[in-house]
């Protein structure tokens, strides 16, 4: 099956660094998730968006439905501790499919 | 808030043995998801329900099939369990629908991490 591109695999940043990542596909997406996922739970979603070109934040989070729709990307600004993990992007290729397409995954460590 | 629960945080089982996960949510979701999750593969997807009785094959289906019985719940089973389905079984829900802010989010269990000798 279709997976999303995302990248890096793997971060390793000091605290109170920014940290960028994105997923890109050759097809077009209609919706675009970004979870995170800490040691030994399940995903949590993050952000939600709906829309080519949208902007979205949540508290020091902010994500981008590309333009093209067939890439999105997601910041985290002043990092701490508590946000290591493992991000993951999913997306929604057809207009009513119920189900998503997920990325391999970025994950973040953080050297205090 | 949207719980999904897994029955199992940890099992182990020996090869050949019959396996049950099994996952609830409260959330009267039409959706139910399982999932396995590997090191650098990602989330693929085993199955997926989208109602009572109604079952749709994911991306890696081999060595696996599932029971909705009822609406919260979604079982997971491998027949015969292999060292090769070792893995983190993920279970997630969500609402059907085709509208709103809140589509297309599925909500996720623990997880239920599996070793098979």
């Amino acid at each position: 099956g279709q997976q999303l591109n995302q990248s890096p695999q793997s971060m390793f940043i000091q605290e109170g660094e920014d940290v960028s990542m994105n997923c890109t596909s050759s097809s077009i997406f209609n919706t675009w998730l970004w979870y995170k996922q800490d040691p030994g739970e399940g995903p949590v979603l993050l952000i939600a968006l709906y829309k080519a070109g949208e902007l979205t934040s949540n508290g020091r989070l902010t994500a981008q439905f590309g333009i093209t729709r067939k890439d999105s990307f997601l910041n985290i600004s002043a990092s701490i501790p508590s946000d290591v993990g493992i991000y993951f992007c999913a997306g929604q290729r057809i207009q009513g499919a119920q189900k998503l397409v997920f990325g391999q995954g970025t994950r973040l460590t953080i050297n205090p | 808030d949207v719980k999904v629960t897994q029955s199992s945080r940890y099992l182990v089982k020996r090869t050949g043995e019959k396996v049950f996960l099994e996952c609830v949510q409260d959330m009267d979701h039409e959706n139910m998801f399982w999932y396995r999750q590997d090191p650098g593969l990602g989330l693929r997807l085993i199955y997926f329900s989208y109602d009572v009785k109604m079952k749709e094959k994911g991306d890696i289906p081999e060595g696996y099939s599932v029971s909705r019985e009822k609406k919260e719940r979604f079982s997971l089973i491998l027949e015969s369990a292999s060292t090769n389905q070792t893995s983190m079984y993920l279970c997630a829900s969500s609402q059907l629908g085709l509208r709103g802010r809140n589509k297309n989010i599925q909500y996720f269990g623990a997880g239920t991490r599996l070793s098979v000798l």
